[in-house]
């Protein structure tokens, strides 16, 4: 089975903290990605990586960047934590060689609180 | 760009009846991929269904099944004899053939009461 892992469940942090949200893959899938869901809002792509150091901006990467030096492990990276950063965001992957359509696999989700 | 709507925020059915969700799309490619999530309360998302445009036979996966109608760009789900355990988030996704990048809509609630 696939499996996504991100680092933590729950997060709590500080307005102007720097944040590091983790994501790890273990079936050596080419894409990952983050998004952002908000309630009435749905998911929304942040950030997504193909390879590894690729990375392309999505539908919102303002006030994020990211990280993917292996291929396995996708970071999702607040400068200077704001409120309304205030989240769930959750980090997927998917095969992208060959023809699709290809599934996203999801991990749990990372709910972020910025005080 | 493309987008996907889902009108209905929240919807209820009883346990072994039939619901179904619906979601229209826009875009202006003639072929793609479309999807249905599921987000149970806490729990990960997971694919429900998938289905190819270039297909014209509606997609299937057990008590789930889908009506795709692509010339007026629906695709609702519908999931017959509910159980307790389909209560969750469903969400619509839409997908270009290019690098597979998702187009979600807002989500569907679905409540099932015994």
């Amino acid at each position: 089975d696939v499996k996504v892992t991100q680092s933590s469940r729950y997060l709590v942090k500080r307005t102007g903290e720097k944040v590091f949200l983790e994501c790890v893959q273990d079936m050596d899938h080419e894409n990952m990605f983050w998004y952002r869901q908000d309630p009435g809002l749905g998911l929304r792509l942040i950030y997504f990586s193909y390879d590894v150091k690729m990375k392309e901006k999505g539908d919102i990467p303002e006030g994020y960047s990211v990280s993917r030096e292996k291929k396995e492990r996708f970071s999702l990276i607040l400068e200077s934590a704001s409120t309304n950063q205030t989240s769930m965001y959750l980090c997927a992957s998917s095969l992208r060689i060959g023809t699709g359509p290809y599934e996203q696999y999801f991990g749990p989700g990372t709910r972020l609180t910025v005080t | 760009a493309q987008t996907v709507t889902q009108s209905q925020p929240e919807m209820s059915v009883q346990e072994a009846e039939t619901v179904t969700l619906s979601c229209t799309y826009d875009t202006s490619e003639s072929d793609y991929y479309l999807f249905w999530y599921k987000q149970p309360p806490s729990r990960q998302m997971i694919l429900v269904i998938r289905q190819e445009a270039y297909k014209q036979q509606n997609a299937t996966e057990n008590r789930f099944s889908v009506n795709f109608q692509k010339a007026a760009k629906s695709f609702s789900l519908k999931i017959s004899d509910s159980q307790l355990g389909d209560a969750a988030m469903y969400f619509c996704a839409y997908s270009n053939t290019g690098f597979q990048k998702l187009v979600f809509g807002t989500g569907t609630r679905l409540l099932v009461s015994p």
